[in-house]
């Protein structure tokens, strides 16, 4: 079975500059995640999805982060203008089930964005 | 607000001694506590847990969790240097909205 695939792996840019990244959760996986993991911390929750539609965003940065999952299947993740703190490894996650039958996380490889 | 707090965050042992890290939580609606270890890249899956005082096992891991007591610890015996790790502690709620991760704690191994 094929894992959460994510790209790219790296990625080094300015502040001000945009960036997006791309997740391809595991095949029936419904729900997906975006997380932003900053060195020496735990994983923060950016996004979530089930299929196409937003369970929560709450702590997406929205005017300056936005992400998609327009067929339910793959997503992306844009920044636009980025700033110094954003750099981090960008962690997608997917799941099986949706709301008590959500089972684990199982996650992609990361996208590690530095920011100069 | 949910919240996962980790302990230690740091911790460096030697080749054959045995671990104990430790999580507690405060969560509206607990539904389960998972483990992941954290290596250069995805964490990977150790454990799930659900009910109280029933032990998960695989290997030289085992952990366990208090669900009165809000907590749980992980158990590595014997440790090699592949146990070197990040090992993050996570909770879902019980509408499996989402998983609020801890710090995690940081484990070298030595030889």
């Amino acid at each position: 079975e094929a894992g959460v695939a994510q790209s790219p792996r790296y990625k080094i840019i300015e502040k001000r500059q945009s960036v997006a990244f791309w997740c391809n959760p595991i095949s029936g996986h419904a729900t997906l995640y975006w997380y932003q993991q900053i060195l020496g911390q735990g994983p923060k929750l950016l996004i979530q999805f089930q299929n196409n539609g937003v369970v929560d965003d709450s702590q997406l940065p929205k005017d300056r982060f936005s992400a998609e999952r327009l067929k339910g299947v793959d997503s992306t993740l844009k920044i636009q203008p980025a700033k110094l703190e954003d750099s981090a490894v960008y962690l997608c996650a997917s799941s099986l089930g949706t709301g008590a039958n959500t089972g684990e996380l199982f996650f992609g490889e990361g996208s590690r964005l530095t920011v100069l | 607000e949910d919240k996962v707090v980790q302990s230690p965050l740091s911790l460096v042992v030697h080749e054959g001694d045995t671990v104990t890290l430790n999580c507690s939580y405060e969560v509206t609606n607990f539904r389960s506590l998972l483990w992941y270890k954290q290596e250069k890249k995805a964490p990977t899956f150790l454990f799930m847990l659900t009910s109280s005082g029933i032990e998960k096992k695989s290997g030289r891991l085992s952990s366990i969790l208090d669900k009165k007591e809000l907590f749980s610890i992980l158990n590595i015996t014997a440790t090699q240097t592949g146990d070197s790790a990040i090992y993050l502690c996570a909770v879902n709620d019980n509408y499996g909205q989402n998983f609020v991760f801890g710090p995690g704690t940081r484990l070298s191994v030595l030889p």
